[in-house]
This record gives structure tokens, C-alpha cells and sequence, in this order.
């Protein structure tokens, strides 16, 4: 059975530092590209990052550029989100889930996500 | 690429059948999907490909479009389907999503 489960989330001061991570299972993980989207209280969906198979492809969201960092462990079946000079629109639920090229790059597994509160 | 979903609202009968249209602001062949999303649970993968239907979902769900226009049809509502639903495009980065379309039950 295919499972993301993020971990991670919190709450943390204006300006500060969170790293999320998204434990993967069920799937050859190093043979699939990755994304995290999040989601703020009441709101819409918002894609944020992109990671290829190898790491060496990233893409990111204007709204995080220079600030988030994703990044994956293929050893270790694992996805994370550095975020740092958070601010408070940063609030949301984060979400990783799983990309199917094949497939029209179809977002076909997701986490149930991570919370995190920008807040002081 | 902005992705504009009409309507943003929809008050609908178990019964009816709906539509949710989703309009992009530039051409993206066919690299379109759609989301089910429910209070505290994350999205649900219903349509790739503007039309390709998600293993596991109801035939009663579908998709048709190419290039900037496209739209989800419930045929039948039943009463899970009342939820909200995302169109998003996976054709160039930044991935984006219409704002959502919540489907309630008139």
C-alpha cells in the first residue's frame, strides 16, 4: 500500500526555521518525481516545490523561492521542505504527493499532511 | 498559468448532474486534472489527462477538454460527491490550481 506520511509541523515565530519531512512506503520512491502543495486555513490549494528523481531538478513556487528548500533522501525513502524566514501567510497545511509521469503528471498519492503555525 | 473554475459556488440535488468548468489563460494541451477534496482530508486524485479517469472512481465522474477550456461532469450526484473540487494544470511550472468549486447539497 502506498503511504506519505508527513511530519514535522508546528508552530514558530515570524522569521523562523521548520523542516518538514514525508516518509514514503509502498513504492519505489527514488523512481518518482515529488511535490509539496500546501493549503492555508480555509483556502485553496497552492503547489510550492518540485524535486526530479535525483535532486538535481527543482522547481519552486515565487511565494517560497530563496526561502524553502526541498530536497530527498532516496536511501532513505524520504522527502523533506527546509523553510526558513517564515512569515505569517506561511500558515497552512503542507502536503507532499507523489507525481506520475507516465501519467500525465498526475499528483496520484498524497500525505495527509503537516501543519504548520506562523505565529508569535 | 492562471486556472479560473466557474462556478465557485454550486448548490445541486443528490440526482443532478453538474458541471464545474475550468478556463486556463494560456494553452495546456491536455496536462489537466481534477480534485475531490473533503473537510480534514487531502485531495483526491478523480481525472488526468483532461479525460483519463482515476483508477477506483465512479464512472459517473468525467472530463473532456484541450488547450485552455475543460470541464468535470458528475452525471448522477450521489451524496458523497459534495465536496469541494480543484482543476489543476501540470503543463509548466509553476503547477497551479483554479480556486475551487464547493458543491453543496441544495
Amino acid at each position: 500500500e502506498v503511504q506519505l506520511v508527513e511530519s514535522g509541523g508546528g508552530l514558530v515565530q515570524p522569521g523562523g526555521s521548520l523542516r518538514l519531512s514525508c516518509a514514503a512506503s509502498g513504492f519505489a520512491f527514488s523512481t518518482y518525481e515529488m511535490n509539496w502543495v500546501r493549503q492555508a486555513p480555509g483556502k485553496g490549494l497552492e503547489w510550492i516545490a518540485y524535486i526530479g528523481l535525483s535532486s538535481t531538478t527543482v522547481y519552486y513556487a515565487d511565494s517560497v523561492e530563496g526561502r524553502f528548500t526541498i530536497s530527498r533522501d532516496n536511501a532513505e525513502n524520504s522527502l523533506y521542505l527546509q523553510m526558513n524566514s517564515l512569515r505569517g501567510e506561511d500558515t497552512a497545511l503542507y502536503y507532499c504527493a507523489r507525481v506520475v509521469r507516465s501519467s500525465w503528471y498526475s499528483f496520484d498519492y498524497w500525505g495527509q499532511g503537516a501543519l504548520v503555525t506562523v505565529s508569535s | 498559468i492562471q486556472l479560473t473554475q466557474s462556478p465557485s459556488f454550486l448548490s445541486a440535488s443528490v440526482g443532478d448532474r453538474v458541471t464545474i468548468t475550468c478556463r486556463a489563460t494560456q494553452g495546456i494541451s491536455r496536462y489537466l486534472a481534477w480534485f475531490q477534496q473533503k473537510p480534514g482530508k487531502a485531495p483526491k486524485l478523480l481525472i488526468y489527462g483532461a479525460s483519463i479517469l482515476q483508477s477506483g472512481v465512479p464512472s459517473r465522474f468525467s472530463g473532456v477538454g484541450f488547450g485552455t477550456d475543460f470541464t468535470l461532469t458528475i452525471s448522477s450526484l450521489q451524496p458523497e460527491d459534495f465536496a469541494t473540487y480543484y482543476c489543476q494544470q501540470v503543463n509548466s511550472y509553476p503547477f497551479t490550481f483554479g480556486q475551487g468549486t464547493r458543491l453543496e447539497i441544495k
